[in-house]
């Protein structure tokens, strides 16, 4: 099946320092890609939604100076978290889609803002 | 207004007894229904696709079947290793970036 790679798996780090993570499709080419937050015991929330060469669409809510998202290629995104602080915490999963096929999802980014 | 609702919230089963989960969806135009299964920790794995009514998917002791208002996700003789959530999403007709995913069921098979 389809395969999606998410690094890092996770991350500690100090309030105020800015985060990278990476979403990579494998073995396809991702016309869409997406950014989902996920809080404990809870379904996914969708952040955004970006297409390659595009900016991103972010949901009502996210702000888009504080996660930054960047959909450079078919099989790469980003997802900067900005200055972030303890209440950015959070599992980040990206997933990624070729047309109107499903979505294939990575195994998440575990964030913790210290 | 679209909307998908799983039920139960959370399922336990002992090893074999068989039993449903249930997503009722109400969307504007359906593109396709997806399933997928959550372990602890991780991301969600792609179980199906259903795309009109009546159509039905197996895997292993999985089988998901579609109407025109829910879909259903047997499991026939669960066994502990079938413990995990389960999602569904609905993918909207003209849209296809546009998906509505349920709160998930939260399966728990006892040996």
């Amino acid at each position: 099946g389809a395969v999606v790679s998410q690094h890092p798996s996770r991350v500690i780090c100090k309030s105020g320092t800015s985060v990278k993570i990476e979403c990579r499709s494998l073995d396809f080419q991702a016309t869409t890609m997406f950014w989902y937050r996920q809080f404990p015991k809870k379904s996914l929330m969708l952040m955004a939604t970006s297409n390659e060469g595009s900016k991103a669409t972010y949901e009502q809510g996210v702000e888009k100076d504080k996660f930054l998202i960047n959909h450079a290629s078919l099989t790469l995104s980003t997802l900067t978290v900005t200055s972030a602080h303890p209440e950015d915490s959070s599992f980040y999963i990206c997933s990624a889609s070729l047309g109107d096929q499903p979505q294939h999802f990575g195994d998440g980014t575990r964030l913790s803002i210290l | 207004e679209d909307q998908v609702t799983q039920s139960p919230e959370a399922l336990r089963l002992q090893e074999g007894e068989s039993s449903s989960l249930n997503c009722s969806y109400t969307v504007s135009g359906l593109r396709g229904l997806f399933w997928y299964r959550q372990d602890p920790g991780k991301g969600p794995e792609f179980l199906f696709t259903l795309y009109s009514a009546g159509e039905e998917k197996e895997k292993e002791r999985l089988k998901a079947t579609l109407t025109k208002k829910e879909s259903f996700l047997h499991i026939t003789a669960p066994k502990p290793e079938d413990s995990a959530t389960y999602l569904c999403a609905v993918q909207v007709a003209g849209d296809f970036n546009k998906f509505y995913f349920g709160s998930g069921t939260k399966l728990n098979v006892k040996p």
